[in-house]
C-alpha cells in the first residue's frame, strides 16, 4: 500500500499569498496518478486536480498541480477567502487507493 | 447532473451490520465505478472499495474480510455492508462515483455512531 505524506499539517497565509502544498509518496506513483481534492466543514470533498496537473471541471486556473515520481505539488497562486479548507492528495496507480492527511491551509 | 443520495442507520451498537445504500441519478451508469469512502470524525479519508456495473469489486486490505459491495443495476444503486462494527468503525461514510481513480461526485455523507 502507498502511504502518502502531506506537509505542512498547517499552512497559516493571508488573502492573496500563494500556497504550496506538498504531497510525497512512499513509492513511485504510477502513471503520475495523483489527485487533489478540498473539503469545506460539514461538506464532502471535491476533486481539484486529477492526473497530478489537469484541473477538474469548473476549477479556476489559480489551482496548479506539479510533480511526478514520489513528490507532487498543489499549488494556489493567490488565496481567495474560499480556499480556506482542509487538502488531501489521493494516489490512484497502484490499488488500494490512498489519501494523505491533509493539509489544512488557515487564515493567518 | 450527477447525483448521488445515500441512506442507511446511523447508530449501531459493536458487533452490528452497517448497512447503507446509494442511488445514482444522472449520468452513465455503466461506465464508472461505485466507490465507498469513510472519514472518521476529525480525520482524514479511508477508501472502502468500489464496484462496477457487472459487479466486479475491488476492496481495501485492511477491511476486506468485513465489507461486501453490492450492485442493483435495475435501481441504480449501490450498497455497502460491513459487518461486525467496533468504534472504530465510526465515521461520516461517503458513496461516491470513481472516475477511473479519482472521485468526481460524492454522496452527501451518513454520519455512522457506534455505541453501546
Amino acid at each position: 500500500e502507498i502511504v502518502l505524506t502531506q506537509s505542512p499539517g498547517t499552512l497559516s497565509l493571508s488573502p492573496g499569498e500563494r500556497a504550496t502544498l506538498s504531497c510525497r509518496a512512499s513509492q513511485s506513483i504510477s502513471s503520475n496518478f495523483l489527485a487533489w481534492y478540498q473539503q469545506k466543514p460539514g461538506q464532502a470533498p471535491r476533486l481539484l486536480i486529477y492526473g497530478t496537473s489537469s484541473r477538474a471541471t469548473g476549477i479556476p486556473d489559480r489551482f496548479s498541480g506539479s510533480g511526478s515520481g514520489t513528490d507532487f505539488t498543489l499549488t494556489i497562486s493567490r488565496l481567495e477567502p474560499e480556499d480556506f479548507a482542509v487538502y488531501y492528495c489521493q494516489q490512484y496507480g497502484s490499488s488500494p487507493w490512498t489519501f494523505g492527511q491533509g493539509t489544512k491551509v488557515e487564515i493567518k | 447532473q450527477v447525483q448521488l443520495q445515500q441512506w442507511g442507520a446511523g447508530l449501531l451498537k459493536p458487533s452490528e451490520t452497517l448497512s447503507l445504500t446509494c442511488a445514482i441519478y444522472g449520468g452513465s451508469f455503466s461506465d464508472y465505478y461505485w466507490t465507498w469512502i469513510r472519514q472518521p470524525p476529525g480525520k482524514g479519508l479511508e477508501w472502502i472499495g468500489e464496484i462496477n456495473h457487472s459487479g466486479s469489486t475491488n476492496y481495501s486490505p485492511s477491511l476486506k474480510s468485513r465489507v461486501t459491495i453490492s450492485i442493483d443495476t435495475s435501481k441504480n444503486q449501490f450498497s455497502l455492508i460491513l459487518s461486525s462494527v467496533t468504534a472504530a468503525d465510526a465515521a461520516v461514510y461517503y458513496c461516491a462515483r470513481g472516475d477511473w481513480g479519482p472521485i468526481g461526485y460524492w454522496g452527501q455523507g451518513t454520519l455512522v455512531t457506534v455505541s453501546s
